[in-house]
């Protein structure tokens, strides 16, 4: 049974910080990894999906990437901005099965 | 493009009654997920649709919890007879596996058992 798990549980940071949160799982036999951005009392809104031939994708100041033979993944946020602030769920899919998903990393980002 | 939409936003019920949630997926999207997100933890897959067939449902609570997609396209999601650990989020989701494995979120349906 797939286990993904996101260190740390919180984090909070000075506007304008570089920042990496972690997600790592224990089956690597993964067919890919998605991260989310989920807001309070809203859904998840993806951010970057990473296929299990790709090491990395990047979107804006946003950086996933993808070590399976680890079983690991990180995001990188460039340049944080208190917008920033939401939780960040990583979510690993196997083949076979469906989105595993991690507890979540609760970001604050104070200007 | 319209997003996932969910309904109702909020539900406060006493333990033992019945509630219901509906969703309706991305125009198109064949795959169509209902997930439960309890304080604090991440989504849980309650169950996945495919089209209107079941493809997992492993991790429902069958005495209690049943879902629907007829015609292939909404989805309803009922609780009965609901108990207090079912206060949780319902989130929806859908997606269009043949060009994407990405998974599009409704808001969700928050709801609490008194």
């Amino acid at each position: 049974k797939q286990e993904v798990t996101q260190i740390p549980a919180a984090l909070s940071v000075p506007e304008g910080e570089n920042l990496v949160l972690n997600c790592s799982f224990t089956d690597s036999a993964i067919y890919n990894l998605q991260w989310f951005r989920q807001d309070p009392g809203k859904g998840l809104t993806s951010l970057l999906l990473i296929q299990s031939s790709q090491r990395e994708q990047t979107s804006g100041r946003l950086n996933a990437s993808l070590d399976k033979s680890s079983g690991r993944s990180t995001l990188y946020i460039a340049a944080s901005q208190p917008g920033d602030s939401a939780t960040y769920l990583c979510a690993a899919t196997i083949w076979g099965s469906t989105l595993t998903f991690g507890k979540g990393t609760m970001l604050l980002v104070s200007p | 493009e319209a997003g996932v939409a969910q309904s109702p936003r909020y539900k406060i019920i006493e333990k033992r009654q019945s509630v219901a949630f509906w969703c309706n997926p991305i125009s198109g999207h064949a795959t169509l997920y209902w997930y439960q997100q309890i304080l604090g933890q991440g989504p849980k897959l309650l169950i996945q649709f495919q089209n209107n067939g079941v493809v997992d449902d492993s991790q429902l609570p069958k005495d209690r919890f049943s879902a629907e997609r007829l015609k292939g396209v909404d989805s309803t999601l009922k609780i009965q007879p609901a108990k207090l650990e079912d206060s949780a989020v319902y989130l929806c989701a859908s997606s269009f596996p043949k060009t994407s494995p990405e998974l599009f979120f409704g808001e969700g349906s928050r709801l609490t058992v008194l």
